[in-house]
C-alpha cells in the first residue's frame, strides 16, 4: 500500500464548477500537507499549505485536512479553463534532518467550455 | 519572490557526454533539492542539501553528482547517462529541512540519446 493515494483521474468538468480533489494517506506522522499545480511540461507550483486539521482558503481555492480521517481535500470554486493542470498533494513528517516530501500520484484535471 | 531558476529548460545528449544542469534561487534559503520526474508520475526526490552539505542521497546512480558551490547555486553533473535517465529534473528549495515548503523550479527536460 502507498504511502498516498490519489485517484490520476483524468477529471473533467465545466466551466464553473466547484472541483474536488482528494488524498488519504496512512502515515500518521504526516503532519504538513501541501497542494501544488502542474502544467504540462512544468516544474510544480505551490498552491496552498497547512499543518493543521481544518479548512484554509485562499481566492477560489480551499485546502482542506482531516488528520482523524487522514484525508485531506483541495476545492476549486467557480473553475476557469486556466484550472487545467495535474494538481498534486504532498505531504511530510517534521523529522528535522530527515525529512521529505511524500507526494500522490496527482490529479489530472480538464476544465471544458 | 518565491523562484527558482534552472537551466538548460532543454538538453539533448549522448551516452558518451558530460554535462550540468544548474539551479539558483536568490530567496535566502538554506535547503535545496534535485527531484527527477518521469511522465505521468509524481517527483521522485534524487538529493537534499542542507546549509550547503549533502543531507540525503535516495541511492541515485553515480552518473549522476550533485554539487552545492554556495546558498543559492545547486549543480548537478551528469555523466554516461542511459536513455532511460530521460526526464524532466527538477530543483526545488524551503527555507531549512525542516521547513517542508518547498518551491520548485520550471526544470530542465533531459533526452539521452
Amino acid at each position: 500500500q502507498k504511502e498516498v493515494e490519489q485517484d490520476p483521474g483524468p477529471l473533467s468538468v465545466p466551466e464553473g464548477a466547484i472541483v474536488s480533489l482528494n488524498c488519504t494517506y496512512s502515515n500518521s506522522a504526516f503532519q504538513y500537507f501541501m497542494w501544488y499545480r502542474q502544467y504540462s511540461r512544468k516544474g510544480p507550483e505551490l498552491l496552498m499549505y497547512t499543518y493543521s486539521s481544518g479548512n484554509k482558503e485562499d481566492g477560489r481555492f480551499t485546502a482542506q485536512v482531516d488528520k482523524s480521517s487522514k484525508y485531506i481535500s483541495l476545492f476549486i470554486r467557480d473553475s476557469q479553463p486556466s484550472d487545467s493542470a495535474t494538481y498534486l498533494c504532498a505531504m511530510s513528517a517534521h523529522t528535522g534532518t530527515a525529512s521529505k516530501l511524500t507526494f500522490g500520484t496527482g490529479t489530472r484535471l480538464q476544465v471544458t467550455l | 519572490d518565491t523562484e527558482v531558476t534552472q537551466t538548460p529548460k532543454h538538453l539533448v545528449m549522448g551516452m558518451t557526454n558530460k554535462k550540468s544542469l544548474k539551479c539558483e534561487q536568490h530567496m535566502g534559503h538554506r535547503a535545496m533539492y534535485w527531484y527527477k520526474q518521469k511522465a505521468k508520475k509524481p517527483p521522485e526526490l534524487m538529493f537534499v542539501y542542507s546549509y550547503e552539505k549533502l543531507s540525503i542521497n535516495e541511492s541515485v546512480p553515480s552518473r549522476f553528482s550533485p554539487e552545492c558551490p554556495n546558498s543559492s547555486l545547486l549543480n548537478l553533473h551528469l555523466h554516461a547517462l542511459q536513455p532511460e535517465d530521460s526526464a524532466l529534473y527538477l530543483c526545488a528549495s524551503s527555507q531549512d529541512q525542516g521547513r517542508e515548503t518547498q518551491y520548485f523550479g520550471p526544470g530542465t527536460r533531459l533526452l539521452v540519446l
